[in-house]
């Protein structure tokens, strides 16, 4: 079955850092384009973060130099670092995989994972 | 970065056929996907290319687009169908951009 696994999600204080991770099953993480999309309480989805098969990364202004994404191959396995967080990152994390089953779609969403920031 | 604007409600009764647009000004030149999320769900992708549906999303579901503006139609709208709705693209340098979502709801 293909499905996606968040994990890493928790309630941390602002400045601190944190790592999620997001494991593929079913197919390969690094021949398809990942991405972090989130939601905050009550609000719309918010998209984050790419990464693309050939490795390029593109982010949201509103987290550009505060998080990274990057994938282990081996694990085929997607991760969100996130550094400097603050209140406003307080969100559902999830990641959503294009396959190309359906041309440039998000076909594949995770469960999510919460994410809260507070002190 | 770009806007994609959608309505923030929409409201029909069941049977009816409800649409909800979503304006972008690169939409023209960009490809436009529609998902749909239930309350403490996941979104799921109902609409690709504008166009397209995807196996499994049931008949009812369909887009058209017309220039800035992609509409996701659902005809015949059951209780089911209630949700929150949200249109995606493409971004101009490699990244995406959602709208605001429309929450569906039936009467």
């Amino acid at each position: 079955e293909v499905q996606l696994v968040e994990t890493g999600g928790g309630l941390i204080q602002p400045g601190e850092s944190l790592r999620l991770s997001c494991a593929a099953f079913g197919f390969i993480v690094n021949s398809n384009y990942m991405n972090w999309v989130r939601q905050a309480p009550g609000k719309g989805l918010e998209w984050v973060s790419v990464i693309y098969s050939g490795g390029s990364t593109y982010y949201a202004d509103s987290v550009k130099g505060r998080f990274t994404i990057s994938r282990d191959n081996s694990k085929n396995t997607l991760y969100l670092q996130m550094n400097s967080l603050r209140a406003e990152d307080t969100a559902v994390y999830y990641c959503a995989a294009g396959t190309g089953y359906y041309p440039d779609a998000f076909d594949i969403w995770g469960q999510g994972t919460m994410v809260s920031v507070s002190s | 970065s770009y806007d994609l604007t959608q309505p923030p409600s929409v409201s029909v009764s069941p049977g009816q056929t409800a649409r909800i647009t979503c304006s972008g000004a690169a939409l023209p030149n960009l490809h436009a996907f529609w998902y749909q999320q239930k309350p403490g769900q996941a979104p799921v992708l109902v609409i690709y290319k504008a166009t397209g549906r995807p196996s499994g999303i049931p008949e009812r579901f369909s887009g058209s687009n017309s220039g800035t503006t992609v509409t996701l139609i659902i005809s015949g709208v059951q209780a089911e169908d209630e949700a929150d709705y949200y249109c995606q693209s493409a971004d101009s340098n490699g990244s995406w951009v959602f709208g605001g979502g429309t929450k569906l709801t039936v009467l």
